[in-house]
């Protein structure tokens, strides 16, 4: 079946540091590819998302590749910010009438 | 314009009582989603709505959980006879038609406790 796999958080950075999430997935044929974002007291949503393999989403500063030959979608920042503190979620959608399938999601939190 | 609400924010009950949580997707979305959060998990999808088509029902955990849509706009989860395992977040979403693909829009969720 389809499945999404986030690196257990919780994750701590300073400010102005480098982050990367990283998120595999299992799945048959083409996936498509997501990241949402949950801030704190707010409902998720979308950061970005990739369709094909080797596109690359980006948003706020955030980017993430798909790369097919690794399964994997790993979310990156060059210089995370203390309002980057979130629950990061990644996700897929497979063919057909299937809903998407969401990651645990990753806590982060950026300190001044 | 106005997001995806929810109601109530909170809900605390007894084990055994039913519960009603409340969905009021953005006006216009033909597409509506039940998810559930519970600690340590992802998102759970439960069930999910598509303009007048039958729902996807596929995600309820048990016969016990249940939801409406009326009028194609607010859509109520009932949960019967509640359980302390179904103590979580449950997050509605809505989107502007019926591809799963496209971007959905949460509201802020019920946190539901059950004692």
């Amino acid at each position: 079946g389809n499945s999404v796999t986030q690196m257990e958080g919780p994750v701590t950075l300073s400010e102005e540091a480098f982050l990367t999430i990283n998120c595999t997935y299992t799945a048959t044929g083409y996936p498509s590819l997501f990241w949402y974002v949950q801030y704190p007291g707010e409902g998720l949503q979308l950061l970005l998302k990739a369709t094909k393999a080797d596109d690359k989403g980006s948003n706020k500063g955030f980017e993430a590749t798909y790369r097919k030959e690794t399964t994997s979608f790993h979310l990156e920042k060059g210089s995370v910010q203390v309002s980057d503190s979130a629950v990061y979620f990644c996700a897929l959608w497979n063919s057909g009438n299937t809903p998407l399938v969401f990651g645990k999601g990753t806590r982060l939190s950026v300190i001044a | 314009g106005a997001g995806v609400s929810q109601s109530p924010s909170n809900k605390v009950t007894e084990k055994g009582k039913d519960v009603e949580l409340r969905c009021d997707p953005i006006s216009g979305h033909t597409a509506l989603y039940w998810y559930r959060q519970s600690l340590g998990q992802g998102l759970e999808f439960l069930i999910y709505f598509q303009g007048n088509s039958a729902p996807d029902k596929s995600g309820l955990p048990s016969d016990r959980f249940s939801a409406e849509r009326t009028g194609g706009s607010v859509s109520t989860l009932t949960i019967q006879r509640t359980q302390q395992e179904d103590s979580a977040v449950y997050l509605c979403a809505s989107s502007g038609s019926g591809r799963h693909t496209d971007t959905q829009y949460f509201g802020p969720g019920t946190r539901l406790t059950v004692l």
